[in-house]
């Protein structure tokens, strides 16, 4: 079965510091790949996504994505954290279109914790 | 890419009752997507609305519980019916297009 695997329910850095949010998928052929930030009460936005080329990825508010096809894994980082990075990240997964359409797959999520 | 506008962005509904969630989208879409984000959750499709069509529900879900409406391009509307407590979630409606899939900011419903 297709999936995505978000490993860590919560992660905790400390302002200024590099953050990491791992992602890997479970999913046959190359599939485009996507993060998405969740604010308290709001909807999802758009962060990066990954269809084919350069493996590292540039998204809004300074994060990126590193696109690894041999790990099946697409981590997301920003290099300095920001208190204001505090939200839930979802890993999402849109497997080749096999026929009709295929349907987004998102991971559990995780939530990010920027402390001062 | 595509804007969408959702509402009611938040409601308290007495459990029996129906709420129906809108998206206007901006531009003309094919397909359009609901989902629900149950608390704590992650995000679980609902139904695929392609307009002119009865909307594709997955397993689990049932037209008559969530009647879903897609009279042109560019709007639909998700109906919850008869609901219980466990209707509490957030409601999101969702359009593929040039970065991806774009999500409405979200219906969350309280039943009481």
């Amino acid at each position: 079965a297709q999936s995505v695997a978000q490993p860590e329910d919560q992660v905790n850095v400390a302002e200024g510091n590099p953050l990491t949010v791992k992602c890997t998928y479970s999913v046959s052929g190359n599939p485009y790949l996507f993060w998405y930030v969740q604010y308290p009460n709001r909807g999802l936005q758009f962060l990066l996504k990954y269809i084919t080329g350069d493996n590292l990825v540039k998204g809004s508010y300074g994060f990126e994505a590193e696109f690894n096809k041999s790990q099946t894994s697409f981590h997301l980082k920003k290099p300095s954290a920001l208190v204001s990075d505090s939200a839930l990240y979802f890993c999402a997964v849109l497997p080749p279109r096999t026929g009709g359409y295929n349907k987004l797959i998102f991971g559990a999520g995780t939530r990010l914790a920027v402390h001062p | 890419s595509a804007v969408i506008s959702q509402k009611p962005s938040r409601d308290i509904c007495q459990r029996g009752t129906s709420l129906t969630i809108q998206c206007q989208v901006d531009s003309q879409v094919t397909m359009m997507f609901w989902y629900r984000q149950q608390p704590g959750q992650s995000l679980t499709l609902i139904a695929t609305a392609n307009q002119g069509s009865e909307a594709t529900y997955e397993s689990g879900f049932v037209i008559d519980k969530f009647p879903i409406s897609r009279p042109n391009l560019t709007f639909s509307t998700l109906t919850v019916s008869n609901m219980s407590p466990e209707d509490s979630s957030i409601y999101l409606c969702s359009v593929y297009n040039a970065n991806g899939y774009t999500f409405g900011s979200g219906t969350r419903l309280t039943v009481v």
